[in-house]
């Protein structure tokens, strides 16, 4: 069983801080994804990071994919309030010679940005 | 354009009650999923069809079943709910193998088993 350790589980910031959430596996993944959730809401993806060494950037939101694709990070720069949320991470896999491609969840990180 | 639409919202069973849990996405993906959301554990996938016709097992499948009759619906059956299925479900849909990445999910049914 493939598993992705995300950490920290919970992180509670003031408006401005920088921020990182970790995302770490012993598996190697042919991408990964990135997720953030809303209360009463599903989760809504952000961004997919595929080749070994990504780095992809959304407005303040900066996603990176390990050398050996095996973890990858969220960088937030000058978080604000409306950043709160639940923040998953996603490996997927395409092991077994299934073309579906499961994806193994990350707990999450429980972001709360204080005004 | 409704994307994918779960019903019920909200569902409270006794032990050993069946139900099921309505999933229709109007995309017209293949692909289609049930994942159960726990604290502390992210999503877990119970249930996975790549067709119509075509349903295989997910990492906590035992309690549920699932048929794809059409592309449209993926229903989830409790046939004997147990207080262990309590949790928020939701339903998913992408295009298929030869689509992209991204994951539509639903809003999510908040299942409480007493």
């Amino acid at each position: 069983t493939q598993l992705l350790e995300q950490s920290p589980q919970f992180l509670s910031i003031q408006e401005g801080e920088n921020l990182t959430v970790y995302c770490n596996s012993s598996s190697v993944f042919s991408s990964l994804q990135w997720y953030r959730q809303e209360p009463g809401e599903g989760p809504v993806l952000l961004v997919t990071v595929v080749t070994g060494g990504e780095v992809k950037k959304l407005k303040r939101l900066t996603f990176q994919f390990g050398d050996a694709r095996k973890d990858s990070s969220l960088h937030i720069t000058a978080a604000q309030p409306g950043d709160t949320g639940l923040y998953l991470c996603a490996g997927r896999s395409n092991a077994g010679g299934t073309s579906y491609g499961k994806l193994t969840f990350g707990q999450g990180t429980i972001l709360t940005v204080h005004p | 354009n409704a994307g994918v639409t779960q019903t019920p919202k909200f569902q409270v069973l006794k032990t050993g009650q069946s139900m099921t849990l309505q999933c229709a996405q109007d995309m017209n993906h293949e692909y289609m999923s049930w994942y159960r959301q726990d604290p502390g554990m992210g999503l877990r996938l119970i249930h996975y069809s790549v067709g119509a016709g075509i349903t295989d097992q997910g990492e906590v499948p035992n309690g549920y079943n699932v048929s794809r009759s059409t592309t449209e619906d993926f229903p989830l059956r409790l046939l004997s709910a147990a207080p262990s299925q309590t949790s928020v479900y939701f339903c998913a849909s992408r295009v298929g193998q030869r689509g992209g990445n991204t994951i539509y999910f639903g809003e999510g049914s908040w299942l409480t088993v007493v």
